[in-house]
């Protein structure tokens, strides 16, 4: 089974703070996993995807298979980050979701 | 370049009732994807268009159903609504990979009283 877990249901920094938002997954196979951001009043977009191992807006995220996650990074918070996150696996024939992270940047 | 659009933006329903939802995808895509954003629950995956075919479908009961039209728009049908099918709907398109990008709509809100 494909699942998909994101600890911190909300987490809060301060700005200019490393940021560090959770994700583990179950699968079997071999996983494609991606992070997904919802910015206030926006909707849902790829934030970034590990198979490019691009950093996007300064976030990066290291596929670890040995301990399952694919936590997603920032050296420095800023208030913009602050948005709905979710980790994201893709398996067989399907996305699943994690149930997301709440970032809040506090100034 | 438009993005994926939806139709409408709010419903209310009440229980028992049958609803019809609207996904545009982005021009060039073939995939459809209709996910369900249940309060506390998260995104769970519903159904998978392309090319006019459902390729694949969630843990879902069969009264959630949908198609695909030729001009790769797609429609997801919820029939007996009951209380718990009050929702976020959102419906993504992609190149026609699983693997591909999925690009989100703003969604549906669906309310079932």
């Amino acid at each position: 089974a494909q699942r998909v877990t994101q600890p911190e249901k909300l987490l809060s920094v301060f700005k200019g703070a490393p940021v560090e938002l959770k994700c583990n997954y179950s699968y079997s196979g071999s996983p494609e996993l991606f992070w997904y951001v919802q910015y206030s009043r926006q909707r849902l977009q790829l934030l970034l995807r590990h198979i490019s191992r691009e950093s996007i807006k300064g976030f990066t995220a290291d596929l670890n298979k040995g301990e399952t996650s694919f936590h997603l990074k920032k050296p420095f918070a800023q208030e913009e980050d602050s948005a709905m996150y979710y980790c994201a696996l893709q398996g067989a024939q399907k996305l699943v979701f994690g149930q997301g992270t709440r970032l809040t940047i506090n100034p | 370049e438009a993005g994926v659009t939806q139709s409408p933006t709010h419903l209310i329903k009440t229980r028992g009732q049958q609803v019809t939802l609207r996904c545009s995808p982005i021009s060039g895509h073939t995939s459809v994807y209709w996910y369900q954003q249940a309060l506390g629950l998260g995104l769970q995956f519903l159904l998978w268009y392309d090319e006019g075919e459902e390729r694949n479908r969630g843990n879902f009961p069969p009264r959630f159903s949908g198609r695909q039209f030729p001009n790769y728009s797609s429609e997801l049908n919820v029939n007996a609504l009951e209380l718990e099918d009050s929702a976020l709907y959102l419906c993504a398109s992609s190149l026609g990979l699983i693997t591909d990008t999925q690009y989100f709509g703003p969604g549906t809100r669906l309310t079932v009283l």
